[in-house]
């Protein structure tokens, strides 16, 4: 079985505060997607990477940045967390460089930033 | 522009009875379509894929969804709904670039 893991499940922040969200996939997948879930917004792409070190911007990558230092692990950095970063967040990963293989997705981290 | 759309916000159904999840799209060139289940306070989860062939696609737990390339749709259907079943359902299509945009969600719940 794929699986992916959050670092976190829940996480309170402060409004500046430097956040760091972290994702490991186990099955080897080259590529790794960093998602925001909001109701009634469905899931927006903030960044994604097909490679390591690589990396490629979403449709909001404002205010969010990521790290691909090893191909099992991307991170999701918030420089300096905003009350609208309050959401939640799904890392994903998938294999290959076709159109055909679906994505698996971690079980989420709900950060609330006040 | 590309996009996918779940027109539904919810669906409502009784046990034991058919449901249908809507799901219509746009993108240039061939479709790649993709549903997923999100249970409560838990990860997505892929149920079924089309990329080519069969219009009608089988997945996982007794889903099933219909291709129709002339309504550019991909509606996804269990014949006989269960309680269980009750999640929120996501449609998404491939765009390119490794890229894939998701809908936002229905809500479906089935009543015992």
């Amino acid at each position: 079985d794929v699986k992916v893991t959050q670092s976190s499940r829940y996480l309170v922040k402060r409004t500046g505060e430097k956040v760091f969200l972290e994702c490991v996939q186990d099955m080897d997948h080259e590529n790794m997607f960093w998602y925001r879930q909001d109701p009634g917004l469905g899931l927006r792409l903030i960044y994604f990477s097909y490679d390591v070190k690589m990396k490629e911007k979403g449709d909001i990558p404002e205010g969010y940045s990521v790290s691909r230092e090893k191909k099992e692990r991307f991170s999701l950095i918030l420089e300096s967390a905003s009350t609208n970063q309050t959401s939640m967040y799904l890392c994903a990963s998938n294999r290959g460089r076709v159109p055909n293989y679906e994505q698996y997705f971690g079980p989420g981290t709900r950060l609330t930033v006040t | 522009a590309q996009s996918v759309a779940q027109p539904e916000d919810q669906v409502n159904v009784a046990e034991g009875n058919p449901l249908t999840v809507k799901c219509t799209y746009s993108v240039s060139g061939n479709p790649y379509l993709f549903w997923y289940v999100q249970y409560p306070n838990r990860g997505l989860q892929f149920l079924l894929k089309y990329i080519t062939g069969d219009n009608l696609v089988k997945g996982s737990y007794g889903f099933e969804a219909e291709f129709n390339k002339s309504q550019t749709s991909f509606h996804l259907k269990k014949p006989s709904a269960l309680v269980s079943d009750s999640a929120l359902y996501f449609c998404a299509v491939y765009t390119g670039g490794f890229k894939t945009i998701f809908g936002a969600g229905t809500r479906l719940f089935v009543k015992a």
